[in-house]
């Protein structure tokens, strides 16, 4: 079963705006790591962020992580028309190495 | 470097056959593990491999196995097909798959008929 939840489930932005998808848990976690995935094909590691970082950036993305509330969140910034995809976030639960456990996705559309 | 390479890319089954999918992980990565994914259920992970020994296994029934060989190449093998194995398989793989980000291939689209 999935652990997270990711909302929301469908975004709709112009090229040029941000985006901001959430990701919520239920567990004690390792890291939490965020994917793409481009129209049912293999997944993209997009950022990886600790247990023990709070903020983390790669590019035009921002990762936060909040450990106490069990929420991630991945902003995009100055959104393009090639990041239209469906977005994973992944946890890497404590106490069991090599398995991720995937959120819901959000799919997101950037219209020019 | 080449990355995930999974064959086939599409495979059309029908009920009560039984199929195998193969996954070539990265160079010198030593840990592959497996997905299923589909609408209803979303990715659920089905198993891991490193160095040929099974580390880690998803709630599927024991229809569904794999192996992983001593090139580090992984398949699996899904018995006596039901409809609602229909779903796209993804290989994924690492260096030591702990901790580490995951390498995954296209796929494979399974259709169970």
């Amino acid at each position: 079963s999935q652990q997270g939840e990711e909302d929301p489930q469908a975004l709709s932005i112009q090229k040029g705006e941000n985006a901001t998808m959430n990701c919520s848990y239920k567990t004690s976690i390792n890291n939490l790591q965020w994917y793409r995935q481009n129209s049912g094909r293999g997944l993209v590691h997009l950022i990886l962020i600790r247990s023990n970082e709070r903020e983390k950036h790669s590019g035009r993305l921002r990762v936060t992580l909040d450990t106490s509330k069990k929420s991630s969140s991945l902003l995009i910034t100055a959104s393009r028309a090639a990041d239209t995809a469906s977005y994973f976030c992944a946890t890497l639960n404590t106490g069991t190495a090599s398995k991720l456990t995937f959120g819901t996705g959000t799919r997101l559309q950037v219209t020019l | 470097k080449a990355g995930v390479t999974q064959t086939p890319r599409y495979l059309i089954k029908t009920r009560g056959q039984q199929v195998t999918l193969s996954c070539s992980p990265i160079s010198g990565h030593r840990s592959v593990s497996w997905y299923q994914q589909t609408p209803g259920q979303g990715l659920q992970f089905l198993f891991e491999y490193f160095s040929e020994t099974q580390r880690n296994k998803g709630n599927f029934p024991g229809r569904f196995s794999g192996r992983q060989f001593s090139n580090s190449r992984s398949e699996m093998n899904v018995s006596t097909l039901e409809l609602g194995d229909s779903a796209l398989y993804l290989c994924a793989s690492s260096l030591a798959g702990t901790e580490e980000k995951l390498f995954f291939g296209s796929g494979t689209q399974l259709s169970v008929l």
